[in-house]
């Protein structure tokens, strides 16, 4: 399966930890974004990124979030000291080099806060 | 205002019948229109991607988009149990490749 592809599908952290969630591009695809989906609303942009460098980080929240797209290995959300409001699903696409290319998405990782 | 209108309430339909199924969006700069489909428990799935305003067709997927009342629509022909999911509208300017996404339609194809 070339698509995208997330870890963990399902991730459960207590209030205070941190959470990794890791993405794979499509093969060929350099460009990575993160969206986040809660309950009830539509997925809502928080970064895009490509190899070594932030683009756009303009949905990020400005504390506690942080995102990176190494040279080697895949895109990396961190969110340190988890509170209750950050359970949701976390949805990474990717797409081709070029302005506006189509974005894939993989299917998730499902963040629970005890 | 949302930068992406979507009335979310669920549709359900007969089998055979089509679907239709409507957003409207606020940013003028928008110039790429897509639907996605979402099964549960899945991630979003690209069905239709279109450029400006017109028509596209894929099989039994007709996207339109009318950027003079900025209003995008997906009509599904022939439906079947199979398209049951949750049917996401997005829009994305040019330069800017972050999405903005409608609440998504929820759609139910009776057998």
């Amino acid at each position: 399966n070339a698509g995208v592809m997330q870890n963990p599908r399902h991730l459960v952290r207590r209030r205070g930890q941190e959470a990794r969630l890791r993405c794979s591009p499509m093969k060929g695809h350099s460009h990575v974004y993160w969206y986040r989906q809660l309950p009830e609303e539509g997925l809502k942009f928080m970064v895009y990124l490509q190899k070594e460098n932030i683009i756009d980080e303009s949905g990020m929240p400005k504390e506690r979030f942080s995102a990176e797209f190494p040279k080697e290995g895949p895109s990396i959300l961190r969110i340190q000291q988890v509170v209750r409001g950050d359970s949701a699903a976390y949805f990474c696409a990717s797409s081709p080099i070029g302005q506006n290319q189509p974005q894939h998405f993989g299917d998730g990782t499902r963040l629970s806060i005890l | 205002q949302k930068e992406v209108e979507q009335d979310p309430g669920p549709l359900s339909v007969p089998e055979g019948a089509i679907v239709s199924l409507n957003c409207t969006y606020s940013n003028s700069a928008f110039q790429y229109f897509m639907w996605y489909r979402q099964y549960s428990r899945k991630g979003p799935e690209l069905l239709m991607y279109t450029y400006s305003s017109g028509n596209k067709e894929d099989g039994r997927f007709t996207a339109q988009v009318d950027k003079s009342s900025k209003y995008i629509s997906l009509f599904i022909r022939d439906s079947q149990p199979s398209d049951s999911a949750t049917y996401l509208c997005a829009s994305g300017g040019y330069g800017n490749n972050r999405l903005a996404f409608g609440k998504g339609n929820q759609v139910v194809v009776i057998p």
